[in-house]
């Protein structure tokens, strides 16, 4: 089937407008994880849902950041006032969300969506 | 904070050639994984392999943990052109439904035709 979907594939804004990113996952992929790659850097995690709920939002750097994932398949990743050092590329991955074994364990990744705040 | 960190921070082989990455990282793991990554997009995982392994293969790829040294390896067997990318090793502490991955900030791999 369809792999990760991300939508925009580029989002440019100014600094202090609002953004929403979008991430449709694997069908059936009950875990989700938000990531985000600076220039130069790996990805660095920001959020997990298990279903519909944020089980572990540690990654995300402020309260400008919030997540949904109302029914548990697409979630939206939304910047509040955006500062240019939001600037990165957003990514998303989903996998089966069951541990011990590598298939269940495997995340998928999207093709991101790249952020420019101006 | 980034867990892992990878070495060298870029490598050129000939086509043909094997190339060798290394990662090493700070914490005790649960597993580590390897994924590369095209054109700073989308990445692909490659390999998955659990603190109480030694060694996996895929293909042409062989990995190596090494946990008292707290250390991994990839080795790409006859490299060809497109693997050219960057190559991410991460690690993930604890077993669980959370795996959340913790990056190194990659090692770039170019092969020449």
């Amino acid at each position: 089937g369809a792999g990760v979907s991300q939508t925009p594939s580029n989002k440019v804004t100014e600094k202090g407008k609002y953004v929403e990113l979008r991430c449709d996952p694997i069908s059936g992929h009950t875990a989700l994880y938000w990531y985000r790659q600076s220039l130069g850097q790996g990805p660095e995690f920001l959020i997990y849902f298990q279903g519909t709920g944020a089980a572990d939002d540690s990654g995300l750097p402020n309260d400008r950041f919030f997540a949904v994932r109302p029914e548990g398949s697409v979630s939206t990743l939304k910047i509040q006032r955006t500062e240019r050092g939001d600037s990165a590329v957003y990514l998303c991955a989903s996998s089966l969300g069951t541990s011990g074994d590598p298939r269940g364990e495997t995340q998928y990744f999207g093709p991101g969506t790249r952020l420019l705040v101006l | 904070s980034q867990q892992g960190e990878e070495d060298p921070q870029a490598l050129s082989i000939q086509e043909g050639e094997n190339a060798t990455m290394n990662c090493s990282y700070k914490t005790s793991i649960n597993n580590l994984q390897w994924y590369r990554q095209n054109s700073g997009r989308g990445l692909v995982h490659l390999i998955l392999i659990r603190s109480n392994e030694r060694e996996k293969h895929s293909g042409r790829l062989r990995v190596t943990l090494d946990t008292s040294k707290k250390s991994s390896s990839l080795l790409i067997t006859a490299s060809r052109a497109a693997d050219t990318a960057s190559y991410f090793c991460a690690t993930v502490l604890r077993g669980g439904a959370n795996s959340k991955l913790t990056f190194g900030k990659g090692i770039t791999l170019s092969v020449r035709p």
